[in-house]
């Protein structure tokens, strides 16, 4: 089945830019998305990237995508302490409609 | 305004006790979830339906049952509770069609004593 691998923590300073990756083995996802989950809360959509495109950009947030390596990244410019939270990947299953769920990564943001 | 909803929030029973809960959503979407989320952050899941009368077990086995009687509606119920079923619980919606993405309730916090 698939499988989707993310590293478990991150730490920046504010104001620095933080990456987050996610690699990926089935390349048959037609949708690939990340999701932001702040302390006690469900998780929050923030973008997403058809398998089609090779980056996104939406405000301070950059999608990457590199089918051939099967690598997604999430870059957040001028990381704010307010963007600390667990960031999850997913990969959409066009067969089942069902999402496939990275570890998440904890990303700290240090004053 | 569009919403999904988990009831309740966080919730202490003692072991052997019934639970059920409560997931609504007013997004209209066909397609509903139920995950279970660990310590470790991971996400699980354990239950979904892709509309009325359908339910269907999900990647990880649940003692959990889910029934869904209403399009919006969409209950898990624990017969008889017991320590090893502390978790988070999370529901999520999303439609039939389009990019699949699913939108989110805060949460249950069980805590099973």
């Amino acid at each position: 089945g698939e499988d989707v691998e993310q590293s478990l923590f991150l730490s920046v300073r504010e104001g620095d830019s933080s990456v987050i990756n996610c690699t990926y083995t089935d390349s048959s996802s037609t949708y690939l998305y990340w999701y932001k989950q702040e302390p006690g809360a469900g998780l929050q959509l923030l973008t997403y990237i058809f398998s089609n495109m090779d980056m996104k950009q939406d405000q301070r947030l950059t999608v990457l995508l590199n089918k051939k390596d099967k690598h997604l990244s999430l870059r957040i410019a001028d990381t704010q302490t307010g963007d600390s939270a667990i960031y999850f990947c997913a990969l959409g299953s066009s067969n089942t409609g069902k999402l496939i769920f990275g570890q998440g990564t904890t990303l700290q943001v240090k004053p | 305004e569009a919403d999904i909803y988990q009831t309740p929030r966080y919730l202490v029973i003692g072991t052997g006790k019934k639970i059920t809960l409560e997931c609504s959503q007013t997004m209209g979407h066909d397609k509903m979830y139920w995950y279970q989320q660990d310590p470790g952050m991971e996400l699980h899941l354990i239950h979904y339906s892709y509309g009325v009368n359908s339910t269907e077990k999900g990647d990880l086995s649940s003692e959990s049952t889910v029934s869904r009687i209403r399009t919006e509606h969409f209950p898990l119920t624990l017969e008889s509770a017991r320590p090893s079923h502390t978790s988070q619980y999370l529901c999520a919606s999303s439609a039939m069609t389009g990019f699949y993405e699913q939108y989110f309730g805060p949460g249950t916090r069980l805590t099973v004593t």
